[in-house]
């Protein structure tokens, strides 16, 4: 079993709605969490922190299920602009060395 | 806040030949600085992660090599390329607790490489 997986997708969504995307790890250990956002041929870039209690950003929510080991990105009133891949991280070890999953593929439609 | 420099951008090189990366931070001191690897269609898979000046651990076994001359450099090497080196290098620094970031790896732009 990898360590981080997420369904690839891609999802092709409309303008305007809500897509939510999950990912789930193997170590019950594990500490921190977050969502990284990838643009094509872009490097990684920090779309938020999850955290036990649940955060929103905006549009973005994100939530941690320790029981179920697996953490959620929901992505509401979705923007052309939201089409990228989204990667699930990680820090297993608490030593700030992460896994990322492969990512999520995420089209919005016009 | 922290900026990561690569270059070069993009490289093509011929199999066999050797490989220079190279990686600067600016903002930040004795940061933990990390090198991945992207194959097309893949995840991120980390090759090295460094701690301190000439302190490197290698998480795959194959033919790169990695340096840490200076507290703010991180080089990746190659004394010979091989085709399954193709990839997109990229390099991380972990960035904690200042300026109001969230503590996690931020990336510089990444180095593209295509061996033919």
């Amino acid at each position: 079993r990898k360590e981080v997986e997420q369904d690839p997708g891609p999802f092709n969504v409309p303008e305007g709605a809500t897509v939510a995307f999950n990912c789930t790890y193997s170590n019950s250990a594990s500490q921190s969490f977050f969502w990284y956002r990838q643009d094509c041929r872009k490097e990684p870039k920090l779309l938020m922190s999850v955290y036990s209690s649940g955060n929103e950003d905006g549009r973005f929510t994100a939530q941690l299920n320790r029981a179920s080991q697996y953490i959620s990105l929901l992505i509401r009133d979705s923007k052309l602009s939201d089409s990228a891949t989204y990667l699930c991280v990680v820090d297993s070890s608490g030593t700030y060395k992460y896994i990322f999953g492969t990512g999520t593929r995420l089209k919005v439609l016009a | 806040s922290q900026t990561i420099h690569q270059w070069p951008a993009t490289l093509v090189q011929p199999v066999g030949s050797p490989l220079s990366l190279e990686c600067t931070v600016e903002g930040t001191s004795n940061p933990n600085l990390y090198w991945y690897r992207q194959a097309a269609g893949r995840g991120l898979q980390l090759l090295f992660y460094s701690v301190g000046i000439g302190q490197i651990s290698s998480e795959v076994p194959q033919n790169l090599s990695a340096s840490r001359p200076q507290d703010r450099q991180f080089i990746l090497s190659s004394k010979k390329l091989l085709l399954s080196d193709s990839g997109f290098y990229l390099c991380a620094c972990y960035h904690s607790g200042t300026s109001g970031n969230t503590d996690t790896q931020y990336f510089g732009p990444g180095t593209r490489l295509t061996v033919l």
